[in-house]
């Protein structure tokens, strides 16, 4: 596609369940990145993929967040056992190998709410 | 203390003012600084990018970085009500391969007609 894609763009979901988004990186990029933002915040850096190997994980919150990327291409970003303080919008961005600040494009996020 | 400081805001302006926004900065790694535009309910757009310090225009807007103080601003001359937005800085250095962004919590921004 022409850009960044994520899905679901809105899911709400129940204290304890399980949510999974996604995100389809621009075609040819081989760095991905997932970021967090909570309302009325800046973005928080949770993961970034090179291919299908995550390099840093260093921002995941805590065990119940996973992600995983297949194929160099879609990544799925997992958090299990969701807690209300999960509620945020979850942005997706992916850039070239080697790709300079100026070439990091976001998608449009998947906003999560925990009820 | 975080690696990078934007005042939050919120900054309400008269339409034609120059807005001046503003981020601190810690880790002296920072090669490159951003600015984004992030409107209501989007992604975080491209707005600006510097790499060395000094000036860069792009029509109604202009970054400075000063590195040697740590400070970069955004500045957006004959302001306009379709730039009320929130505004995002960001910097970045490579890690394990890539460039690493780090933000600013984001200026939320309003021009009145």
């Amino acid at each position: 596609g022409a850009g960044v894609s994520q899905s679901p763009s809105n899911k709400v979901t129940e204290k304890g369940k399980d949510v999974e988004l996604r995100c389809d990186p621009i075609s040819g990029h081989t760095a991905l990145y997932w970021y967090r933002q909570s309302l009325g915040q800046g973005l928080e850096f949770l993961i970034y993929f090179q291919g299908n190997s995550a390099p840093d994980k260093s921002g995941l919150p805590s065990d119940r967040f996973s992600a995983e990327r297949t194929g160099g291409s879609v990544s799925t970003l997992t958090i299990q056992r969701t807690q209300q303080e999960d509620s945020a919008v979850y942005l997706c961005a992916s850039t070239p190998i080697g790709g300079a600040g100026n070439t990091i494009y976001f998608g449009e996020g998947s906003w999560l709410t925990v009820v | 203390q975080k690696e990078v400081e934007q005042d939050p805001g919120p900054l309400s302006v008269p339409e034609g003012a120059i807005v001046s926004l503003n981020c601190t900065y810690s880790n002296s790694a920072f090669q490159y600084f951003m600015w984004y535009r992030q409107y209501s309910r989007k992604g975080p757009e491209l707005l600006m990018y510097t790499y060395s310090s000094g000036n860069k225009e792009d029509g109604r807007f202009t970054a400075q970085v000063d590195k040697s103080s740590k400070y970069i601003s955004l500045f957006i001359r004959d302001s306009q009500p379709s730039d009320s937005a929130t505004y995002l800085c960001a910097m970045s250095e490579w890690s394990q391969g890539a460039q690493k962004l780090v933000f600013g919590q984001g200026t939320r921004l309003t021009i009145n007609p």
